[in-house]
């Protein structure tokens, strides 16, 4: 059973950086990759990016730009940078798993989510 | 990007209901989509994975069909604890887009 933990600060300021942590507890860190998913206030479900156990990434070209995902596998961490951040970056964040297999990938486990506000 | 589309966007049904949600792919996907449940408040939580096969521990009472461009989940009677939003998710490539999802409400 795979549990994710997260956090990072729930305000930020126009033009500041948006940085969230995930620590994953339980299962085997190679056996995954590792997402971010954002969801505004109402509404639905945007895929931020993914990173696999070997580093490399991929990224919502609407976000890619401003995004970063690393991994830090001797703490079973993996992170999300978001640069100048505007009102519209406002969202609940979730981390997730991501399962790759050869029949499409899914996310069977989920943080519990980060509100994050942007305002001045 | 492939986009993906749902229908309805909310829909009123009752305890014990048969509902199906769709979903559309604006290119064929194969078979990589995937259906999540979603209560206020809380994270989403996977249903179906691979469009037909049925995450562990989820009722049995949902099943996913279809494949190419177009998909359904089944809910055969519906129980109290399936009012929720769902939202169906592809994962033939990046980005992994999600429809907008549908809202199931109460009758």
């Amino acid at each position: 059973q795979v549990q994710l933990q997260q956090w990072g600060a729930g305000l930020l300021k126009p033009s500041e950086t948006l940085s969230l942590t995930c620590a994953v507890y339980g299962g085997s860190f190679s056996d995954y990759y590792w997402s971010w998913v954002r969801q505004p206030p109402g509404k639905g479900l945007e895929w931020i990016g993914e990173i696999t156990h070997g580093g490399s990434t991929n990224y919502n070209p609407s976000l890619k730009s401003r995004v970063t995902i690393s991994i830090l596998t001797s703490k079973n961490q993996f992170s999300l940078n978001l640069n100048s951040v505007t009102a519209a970056d406002t969202a609940v964040y979730y981390c997730a798993t991501v399962r790759p297999t050869t029949r499409g990938d899914y996310h069977d486990y989920w943080g519990q989510g980060s509100l994050v506000t942007v305002s001045s | 990007d492939i986009q993906m589309t749902q229908s309805p966007s909310s829909l009123s049904a009752s305890v014990g209901d048969r509902v199906t949600i769709t979903c559309r792919a604006s290119q064929t996907i194969n078979s990589y989509l995937n259906w999540y449940q979603q209560k206020p408040g809380k994270a989403p939580e996977l249903l179906i994975y691979a469009a037909s096969s049925l995450q562990s521990g989820v009722p049995s009472r949902f099943s996913g069909s279809g494949s190419g461009t177009d998909f359904t989940l089944t809910i055969s009677s519906l129980q109290p604890e399936d009012f929720a939003t769902y939202f169906c998710q592809q994962s033939y490539s990046t980005p992994r887009a999600f429809g907008q999802g549908t809202k199931l409400e109460i009758k």
